[in-house]
């Protein structure tokens, strides 16, 4: 089975400092990953997702992510962190069980940026 | 683009007693996911429909919940009867279905449910 794992519960940065939230995968093949965020009370919204192609990708509200194979880790990041990116990220995987293809998703990493 | 609707948004029952959600998709995807999501843990499947078929239950705990998408359309999920360690928070997904599907979920605000 495909997973993924957050090894922080939270991560706490000061506004304009750069943020980094942690996420390494478990796969067979060719991983599908993507980051979620979730504001309080809300569900989760997309933020990007890597399938093929270049290592870093880019996505909503100034995040992007690096997908390094040797070490196995997609983590987000951005530059400048923003008191409102305060959130649950979740990192996920599109696993594959009886041959269907499965969303799952880790435990989740509270992001707190300080003013 | 309407999203995904789900209701109630907030629910309150004593133990052992039932409760349903009803989860409205996006129109036009064909899957359908029901998550829960328990305080301080991330999201798990309950359930994954394609259309009107059930494509993965494997963790519904199938003694006291069921869900159903009847017409590949909108969907409920029941719990009956309920147990304290229900309480979370149901979310539900959608996704288009064939090769418009690139893996990305579309989520609803998803319902509260505590248990009494």
């Amino acid at each position: 089975a495909q997973s993924v794992a957050q090894p922080e519960d939270q991560v706490n940065v000061a506004e304009g400092n750069p943020l980094t939230v942690k996420c390494t995968y478990s796969v067979s093949g060719n991983p599908y990953l993507f980051w979620y965020v979730q504001y309080p009370n809300r569900g989760l919204q997309f933020l990007l997702k890597y399938i093929t192609g270049d290592n870093l990708v880019k996505g909503s509200y100034g995040f992007e992510a690096e997908f390094n194979k040797s070490q196995t880790s997609f983590h987000l990041k951005k530059p400048s962190a923003l008191v409102s990116d305060s959130a649950l990220y979740f990192c996920a995987v599109r696993d594959i069980r009886g041959g269907s293809y499965i969303p799952t998703f880790g435990r989740g990493t509270s992001l707190i940026v300080h003013p | 683009e309407a999203g995904v609707a789900q209701s109630p948004r907030y629910k309150i029952i004593e133990k052992r007693q039932s409760v349903a959600f009803w989860c409205n998709p996006i129109s036009g995807h064909a899957t359908l996911y029901w998550y829960q999501q328990i305080l301080g843990q991330g999201p798990k499947l309950l359930i994954q429909f394609q259309n009107n078929g059930v494509v993965d239950d494997s963790q519904l705990p199938k003694d006291r919940f069921s869900a159903e998408r009847l017409k590949g359309v909108d969907s409920t999920l029941k719990i009956q009867p309920a147990k304290l360690e229900d309480s979370a928070v149901y979310l539900c997904a959608s996704s288009p279905g064939g090769t418009a599907n690139t893996g990305e979920l579309f989520f609803g605000e998803g319902s509260r449910l505590t248990v009494l």
